[in-house]
């Protein structure tokens, strides 16, 4: 165990549902991450939250949505998704916002979206 | 364009001998270069950072080597077991701070 539990482990949705991932850590970290795996690709970076202040969007369509209520809590809202966005979804999290410290991964979401 | 190019996308070794990844990168100027390890269906675990003033860090069996020139790392294990057989990723860091992974490759270690 890593510290950074997510729920739920597998989600199938369909393109007009309403659903969200939930990502807690208790390692007192200050920063928080949202990744995105599909096969054969490298993990791409979604969001970042610091101090729970979003930092950092990189250009993630509008039905991803994140919220941070407080530093131990992440989610990813989901809706209206497309196939396409079927994949393993990874929350992190790191003491800081700074690549000089490692960061600790959850076992991850595999979202289907039919 | 920048990318981070993993070698190769499988590796197969047999065990005993010393397993060799590469990651190599473009357009960025890393201040520090991670490696993690991934299982199917579980998130990376972190094995090894290094600075880019530091030309070698080991951790046991592990040896990670980092070329700001080359612009390549390099990702060692030496005496391999079956139980080394994962994925592989390597991470930089950009000019936001933020990590930019590689996108892995896959090691087996036959017996």
């Amino acid at each position: 165990e890593t510290g950074v539990t997510q729920t739920p482990r597998h989600l199938v949705m369909g393109m007009t549902n309403k659903k969200s991932l939930k990502c807690e850590q208790h390692l007192g970290h200050n920063a928080m991450y949202w990744y995105k795996q599909s096969a054969k690709k490298p993990l791409e970076l979604m969001f970042v939250y610091s101090l729970e202040e979003r930092v950092e969007n990189n250009s993630v369509p509008s039905r991803f949505s994140p919220e941070c209520p407080n530093s131990s809590h992440l989610f990813l809202h989901l809706h209206t998704l497309q196939p396409e966005d079927s994949a393993l979804y990874l929350c992190a999290s790191s003491q800081e916002y700074r690549m000089n410290t490692e960061a600790f991964f959850g076992q991850g979401t595999r979202l289907t979206v039919v | 364009s920048q990318k981070i190019e993993q070698n190769s996308e499988a590796l197969n070794i047999q065990e005993g001998k010393t397993a060799t990844l590469t990651c190599n990168y473009t357009n960025y100027s890393p201040a520090y270069l991670q490696w993690y390890r991934q299982d199917p269906g579980r998130g990376p675990v972190f094995l090894l950072l290094i600075r880019e003033n530091e030309k070698e860090k080991r951790k046991e069996r592990l040896k990670v080597t980092f070329d700001t020139t080359l612009k390549q790392s390099l990702f060692h294990i030496t005496a391999s077991q079956p139980a080394d057989s994962a994925t592989y990723l390597c991470a930089l860091d950009t000019n936001n701070n933020d990590m930019r992974f590689g996108a892995g490759t896959r090691l087996t270690v036959k017996p």
